[in-house]
C-alpha cells in the first residue's frame, strides 16, 4: 500500500522561530490534508492541498504532486502551536480511506 | 453546523465486556470513517461508509468489532469481548467530497 513518511519526527523550537515539516508519499494520491492534533487528541483540519499553495494565517502549505511531498510551514511559532501534525493522503484511484503518517510532534518553548 | 461528535468521550471498561461508540456526522455528509489510533501512531482506518452501505473494511477490523450506519445518518462501532488491546482513541470522521473532519474521538481503556 502507500506509504506516508512525515519528518523530522520530533522538533524542539523557541518561541519566534519558523519551521518546515516535510511530508513524502508514494504514490499518486486524490487528496492531501494536514492536521494538528491537540492535546486531546482530536484533529484538527490546517489544510486540504492535494496540490499547490495555500496560507492561513501563520501557517502555509505547498505539494508538489509530481514530485510527491508536500511541506507545511509554521512562521513566528507560539506555544499553542505544540503538538503532533499529521499529513493523510487519499490514494488516487483507490479506496476512499486516508493513510497518515506517524507525525512530526512539535514542542515550541517560551 | 455543529462538527462530528462523538460519544462517549472516554470509556474504561473490564476485559471481556462489549462496548458501543456512537458518532454523529456532519449534517448531509454522505461519507462515513471509523479510525483507531494507538500510542505515538497515526490513526489506522478501520472502515467506512457511502450513506447506508459499508463499503470497506479494513483487516484491522477483526470478527470482534461491527460497524453500522442505519439510515444513513449517525453510525455505531461496537466492540465485542474486549481484550487489552483494544485500548485506543477511536476516531470518526466524515466528508462530502473528499475533505474529511474529525470529531474528538472516544478514548478506550481496558483493564
Amino acid at each position: 500500500g502507500i506509504q506516508v513518511e512525515q519528518s523530522p519526527p520530533d522538533l524542539i523550537l523557541q518561541e519566534g522561530a519558523n519551521s518546515t515539516l516535510r511530508c513524502n508519499f508514494s504514490d499518486s494520491v486524490n487528496n492531501l490534508q494536514w492536521f494538528h492534533q491537540n492535546p486531546w487528541g482530536q484533529l484538527i483540519n490546517l489544510f486540504y492541498i492535494p496540490s499547490g499553495t495555500k496560507q492561513n494565517g501563520r501557517l502555509s502549505a505547498t505539494t508538489v504532486a509530481t514530485e510527491r511531498y508536500s511541506l507545511l510551514y509554521i512562521s513566528s511559532s507560539q506555544t499553542t502551536d505544540s503538538g503532533v501534525y499529521f499529513c493523510a493522503v487519499e490514494l488516487e484511484g483507490g479506496s476512499e480511506k486516508l493513510v497518515f503518517g506517524k507525525g512530526t510532534k512539535l514542542t515550541v518553548n517560551p | 453546523d455543529t462538527g462530528v461528535s462523538q460519544d462517549p468521550r472516554h470509556k474504561i471498561t473490564k476485559r471481556g465486556q462489549n462496548v458501543t461508540f456512537r458518532c454523529d456526522p456532519i449534517s448531509e455528509h454522505n461519507r462515513l470513517y471509523w479510525y483507531r489510533q494507538t500510542l505515538g501512531q497515526g490513526p489506522e482506518f478501520l472502515t467506512y461508509f457511502q450513506n447506508e452501505a459499508q463499503l470497506e473494511k479494513s483487516r484491522l477490523l477483526s470478527d470482534r468489532f461491527s460497524a453500522e450506519r442505519p439510515k444513513g445518518s449517525f453510525s455505531t462501532l461496537e466492540i465485542q469481548r474486549t481484550e487489552q488491546g483494544d485500548s485506543a482513541m477511536y476516531l470518526c470522521a466524515s466528508s462530502m467530497y473528499s475533505e474529511a473532519f474529525f470529531g474528538q474521538g472516544t478514548r478506550l481503556t481496558v483493564v
